[in-house]
């Protein structure tokens, strides 16, 4: 069975970082792209960012980036979302997902971690 | 970067009811159109892919057409657990993979 486990969010000042994590089990996590999705409070689906298998290539959304950072561990199986300079406008639930592409529909999610920005 | 749009934002039906959720792309995506239904608190869950092709776990009552810029998603007779806010996501032209505002289909 497939299982994404995030973690890592809290509430942060303006200004301020956060490291998200996000433990895969239940698939062989290195044959995966891993994306992270965000969702404000109350408010749609916002792509955030992708990595390829072995951390190499990575892509953001231009909302976060230069202020966000993905990489990956094959070896834990485990996802990170490095999030600096953090605004307002940051908070959001966040979702990893994997895909078996570069791009691709989401078949899994995890139950998401809440990130609040706010003084 | 392929705008996605949903339309109604809301949609009131009564229990047993079809439901007709729409969906445009600014540019075409052939047909790598992506469904999803979320309820709340909940993540969201794949639903359609390939604009057609049903999920698993879902019901023969939903289904998934179109091509090109215009996609539909019926719900042929809405059950209570059908309730929920439904995302269109294209996955042609990336990145960024882009999702509709998504439509919430309440109970009437």
């Amino acid at each position: 069975e497939v299982q994404l486990v995030e973690s890592g969010g809290g509430v942060v000042q303006p200004g301020g970082s956060l490291r998200l994590s996000c433990a895969a089990s239940g698939f062989t996590f290195s044959s995966y792209w891993m994306h992270w999705v965000r969702q404000a409070p109350g408010k749609g689906l916002v792509w955030v960012s992708r990595v390829n298998f072995d951390g190499s290539s990575t892509t953001y959304a231009d909302s976060v980036k230069g202020r966000f950072t993905i990489s990956r561990d094959n070896a834990q199986n485990t996802l990170y979302l490095q999030m600096n300079s953090l605004r307002a406008e940051d908070t959001a639930v966040y979702y990893c997902a994997p895909t078996a592409t570069p791009g691709g529909n989401f078949g899994y999610w995890g139950q998401g971690t809440l990130v609040t920005v706010s003084s | 970067e392929i705008v996605m749009t949903q339309s109604p934002a809301t949609l009131s039906v009564s229990p047993g009811e079809r439901a007709t959720l729409s969906c445009r792309a600014s540019q075409s995506v052939g047909s790598n159109l992506a469904w999803y239904q979320q309820k709340p608190g909940q993540a969201p869950r794949l639903l359609i892919y390939g604009a057609s092709t049903r999920a698993t776990g879902f019901s023969a009552r939903f289904s998934g057409s179109g091509s090109g810029t215009e996609f539909t998603l019926t719900i042929s007779s809405l059950q209570s657990e059908d309730f929920a806010v439904y995302y269109c996501q294209q996955y042609t032209n990336w990145p960024p993979l882009t999702f509709g505002g998504g439509t919430k289909v309440e109970i009437k």
